[in-house]
């Protein structure tokens, strides 16, 4: 089983709707990150969360907009999204001071805009 | 700019066969690592193993292996004995060494489908 628990597992919203996806983990990880994951594409990073501050954003769109409450805890915060916003949200944390550069990545919430 | 390459876009091969799937990696980066992903339908990505540039040492983790040639900047990855199970998406991944605290950039390759059929 994953140590990076996301939910929920499925979203299907309309395009004026506001919703948000949820990322947590306990392994003491401090950095976390998101990745957008198009249907038989590469994940893409969206932003990276370090010791609960963000630390990079690669030009998301303000649509999407990331908050991290606690170290253990990630949100993504969906209002106003497009169709082809619809793809699977990955979550992944790693150890930020070994700095290796692993990520260990949760199931991904599978998100559906109409 | 740091790119990976996985020219094979999917493979089909019958249970028990050996496989092996190419990466080739970019970078200007003196250090830097390479990982390899698998992606089964749940949707997980399975951290597979972690190379760093200075440990040209090939590795093997039972039916997995793996070969790292700083020479032709290729870090393949080759399943023996294939089985129904190792049918999934394979990513071939790279991450600069990174700034301290501000978390590590993960590089992907296209991904290669392996179908291994029974």
């Amino acid at each position: 089983d994953t140590e990076v628990t996301q939910t929920p597992k499925h979203l299907v919203m309309g395009m004026t709707n506001k919703k948000s996806l949820k990322c947590e983990q306990h392994m003491g990880h401090r950095a976390m990150y998101w990745y957008k994951q198009k249907a038989k594409k590469p994940p893409e990073l969206m932003f990276v969360y370090s010791y609960e501050k963000l630390s990079i954003n690669e030009s998301v769109p303000s649509r999407f907009s990331p908050e991290c409450p606690n170290s253990s805890l990630l949100n993504l915060h969906l209002h106003a999204l497009q169709p082809e916003d619809s793809a699977l949200y990955l979550c992944a944390s790693s150890y930020r001071e070994l700095n290796t550069g692993e990520l260990f990545f949760g199931e991904g919430s599978r998100l559906t805009v109409l | 700019a740091q790119k990976v390459t996985q020219a094979q876009t999917e493979i089909s091969v019958v249970e028990k066969e050996d496989v092996t799937l190419d990466c080739v990696y970019e970078t200007r980066d003196t250090t830097y690592y390479l990982f390899w992903y698998k992606q089964p339908p749940s949707g997980e990505l399975v951290f597979l193993i972690r190379r760093n540039s200075f440990d040209e040492q090939n590795e093997i983790s039972g039916r997995y292996s793996w070969n790292f040639q700083k020479s032709t900047s290729s870090f393949n990855f080759t399943i023996t004995a294939s089985q129904v199970v190792d049918s999934a998406v394979y990513f071939c991944a790279l991450s600069e060494a990174g700034r301290i605290g501000y978390g590590n950039k993960l590089v992907f390759g296209a991904g290669t489908i392996l179908r291994v059929k029974s």
